[in-house]
């Protein structure tokens, strides 16, 4: 069974250009959420879709933004990057139900210059 | 607002050992908790998952028990090997509707040869 699949690997932009990152999950996992990940910050949930529906949302600001789509698949979008979203994007997937295990995917490195 | 830390914040040991990693959580209400491994630059890998009701789960060299009530987890390797050398990160899954994951800072652990 293929894992959480996230592309690209790594990205390069510039302050105030926007970015979408994609994520594949596990097949028959209904539910994606995505973190953050710095040296400073560490893991910080970012939001949840479970069936094409956002369920949960963590503290960023509105220039964060994802969906999902009928296949479970998901993307990530932020808009007018600031250099303090340089970090590894990580995307997870579950079952959705509670107790599930999650599963992560390789990340998505993005530099902002 | 949930709280995890993680103790020690980095460890060095010589192969063969066995050692313990600690993990903190401030609110006892959680649907489970988490380890994961991550290696520099990479994903997470699920490890072993605690539910709330239960008190340890173990797989192959691991155990990690969990003590709901006092807001501590710890994650026991044996025989560790230089293979083991990776960033050991806890999460505790809230109460609430959606896969909302806090993580622990993670402790970074060196097996030497």
């Amino acid at each position: 069974k293929a894992g959480v699949t996230q592309t690209p690997r790594y990205l390069i932009k510039t302050r105030g250009q926007q970015v979408t990152l994609s994520c594949s999950p596990i097949s028959g996992h209904r539910s994606v959420s995505w973190y953050q990940q710095t040296p400073g910050q560490g893991l910080q949930f970012l939001f949840e879709y479970f069936s094409e529906t956002q369920r949960n949302k963590g503290n960023f600001p509105g220039r964060f933004s994802g969906r999902q789509f009928s296949n479970s698949r998901s993307e990530m979008n932020v808009s007018t990057l600031e250099l303090g979203d340089s970090a590894l994007y990580l995307c997870a997937s579950s079952l959705g139900g509670v107790g599930e295990k999650l599963f992560f995917g390789s990340g998505t490195q993005l530099s902002v210059l | 607002k949930q709280e995890v830390t993680q103790i020690p914040a980095a460890l060095s040991v010589p192969e063969g050992e066995n050692l313990v990693l600690n993990c903190s959580f401030t609110d006892s209400a959680i649907y489970n908790l988490q380890w994961f491994r991550q290696d520099p630059g990479k994903g997470l890998t699920s490890l072993l998952l605690i539910q709330s009701s239960q008190r340890e789960q173990t797989s192959g060299r691991l155990n990690a028990s969990l003590d709901k009530s006092s807001g501590r987890s710890t994650l026991y390797i044996a025989a560790s090997q230089p293979g083991d050398s990776a960033t050991y990160l806890c999460a505790v899954r809230e109460w609430g509707y959606g896969q909302n994951f806090v993580f622990g800072p993670g402790t970074r652990l060196s097996v030497l040869p």
